[in-house]
């Protein structure tokens, strides 16, 4: 069945530091992509998406490329900041391009942002 | 706008009782809503799927006697367990598609539910 594999936190950064959280797939079919964001006390945020190969998903300085080849979407953020603390949730969806349809999650990756 | 509540945040309960829990779509309706149970360290795993009026879909594993959900309006779910027991201990979240966009699910905060 399809899969979504990201990597363990938690994720300690220092302010302005380079993000970069791994997030891999498995699926059949073309799948649609996304990352959630959820921050403390919060429902999941949808934070970006791309519905196709070499799409580049972009929001609030997060970016992630749909990368078929590699079945991957990364998730950077070349400067994070403390408000950028948070749980991030990469997953897939098969159907429907919004994410309106059955979404496959991965773990979720916690990162924590220093000053 | 697009905000989904649930309620209670967290409950405690004793083993064999049954617990109601509320999703409410705030400022949209929601043709369909989503049931999801999350483990400590795990992914969201869908749990079933709700739409206004009809029987909710429920994924394979999940019991269905277990988990009663009633989808009676365009704002509101519930989900209740039924004769809880510790190892339905878990955190419960839900989601709302907005009717309008027909797309982009909208999540809720979750209920943490402890079953002694």
């Amino acid at each position: 069945g399809d899969s979504v594999t990201q990597m363990e936190g938690p994720v300690t950064l220092s302010e302005e530091a380079f993000l970069t959280i791994n997030c891999t797939y498995t699926a059949t079919g073309y799948p649609s992509l996304f990352w959630y964001v959820q921050y403390p006390g919060e429902g999941l945020q949808l934070l970006l998406k791309a519905t196709k190969a070499d799409d580049k998903g972009s929001n609030k300085g997060f970016e992630a490329t749909y990368r078929k080849e590699t079945t991957s979407f990364h998730l950077e953020k070349g400067s994070v900041q403390v408000s950028d603390s948070a749980v991030y949730f990469c997953a897939l969806s098969k159907g429907l391009t919004g994410g309106g349809n059955k979404l496959t999650f991965g773990t979720g990756t916690q990162l924590k942002v220093e000053l | 706008g697009a905000v989904v509540s649930q309620h209670p945040s967290w409950v405690i309960c004793k083993s064999g009782t049954s617990v109601k829990i509320e999703c409410r779509s705030l400022d949209f309706q929601a043709t369909t809503m989503f049931w999801y149970r999350q483990f400590p360290k795990q992914s969201l795993m869908l749990m079933a799927t709700s739409n206004e009026g009809s029987k909710a879909t429920y994924e394979q594993g999940v019991e269905k006697d277990k988990f009663l959900i009633n989808h009676a309006s365009l704002t509101l779910s519930t989900l209740t367990v039924t004769s809880a027991h510790p190892e339905d201990s878990s955190f419960y979240i839900c989601s709302a598609r907005d009717l309008t966009s027909g797309k982009e699910q909208f999540f809720g905060p979750g209920t943490r539910l402890t079953v002694l």
